[in-house]
């Protein structure tokens, strides 16, 4: 199995601009999570889906962020306009039902806004 | 909040073990113990988890105090590719939002030659 595919791996952007970003869960996974990690905060929950639902977008800092999963196999996170604030690494995880242990994460997306 | 407390850093010398200490005094009759772990650069990694009982897999081994209110990581014979930061986590085995994973600071394992 491939594992969690996110990208870009890498995305430099200037404030105001729009930034997605994508993930590929492992295939027969039910859950999806956004995670993102930054030196203050550490790593932080954002959202995450059931069966391409969200659950929980409590931990999404303001509007300006949203997250879509329009099938199995997609999901986007979304940040417009976007903030040298959001700079960060942002994590993809994936599970076969969330409570069963282990969530598998991807390699992440490195998100700098100038 | 996290509701573990690790230290901050540990070293291991290569070739020995590391127990890794986490303090969960207000853990829940409901709530595992889980490690992940994470290398310099990459997604975090899940090591183990238990309830009670100590727990062992290829990786690691999980030793809970029969209060449950702590519990140990052992990695039995460290290599430099074992240096990374170690998030201990306590979490509900149940529906709805109480079972995210919530992370904490970590403890980072320098594993030296």
């Amino acid at each position: 199995d491939a594992g969690v595919i996110q990208s870009p791996r890498h995305e430099v952007t200037e404030m105001g601009q729009e930034v997605t970003l994508r993930c590929k869960p492992i295939s027969g996974h039910d859950y999806l999570f956004w995670y993102r990690q930054t030196m203050m905060r550490g790593l932080e929950l954002l959202i995450y889906f059931n069966n391409n639902v969200p659950i929980d977008d409590s931990g999404m800092p303001e509007d300006r962020f949203s997250a879509k999963m329009p099938n199995a196999s997609f999901s986007t996170l979304k940040i417009q306009p976007s903030e040298p604030r959001d700079s960060a690494v942002y994590f993809c995880a994936s599970s076969q039902g969330v409570f069963t242990g282990e969530l598998f994460f991807g390699e992440g997306s490195r998100l700098t806004v100038l | 909040d996290a509701k573990t407390t690790q230290p901050t850093s540990m070293d291991c010398a290569e070739g020995r073990a590391a127990n890794l200490p986490c303090n969960h005094s207000t853990i829940s009759g409901n709530e595992y113990v889980y490690w992940y772990r994470q290398i310099h650069s990459q997604g975090p990694q899940y090591i183990i988890h238990g309830l009670k009982n100590n727990e062992t897999n290829e990786m690691a081994s999980l030793i809970i105090t029969e209060d449950r209110k702590s519990s140990t990581l052992i990695l039995p014979h460290a290599t430099l590719r074992d240096t990374a930061v170690y998030y201990c986590i306590v979490r509900v085995a149940g529906g709805g939002s109480q079972g995210n994973l919530i992370f904490g600071k970590g403890t980072k394992l320098s594993v030296k030659p």
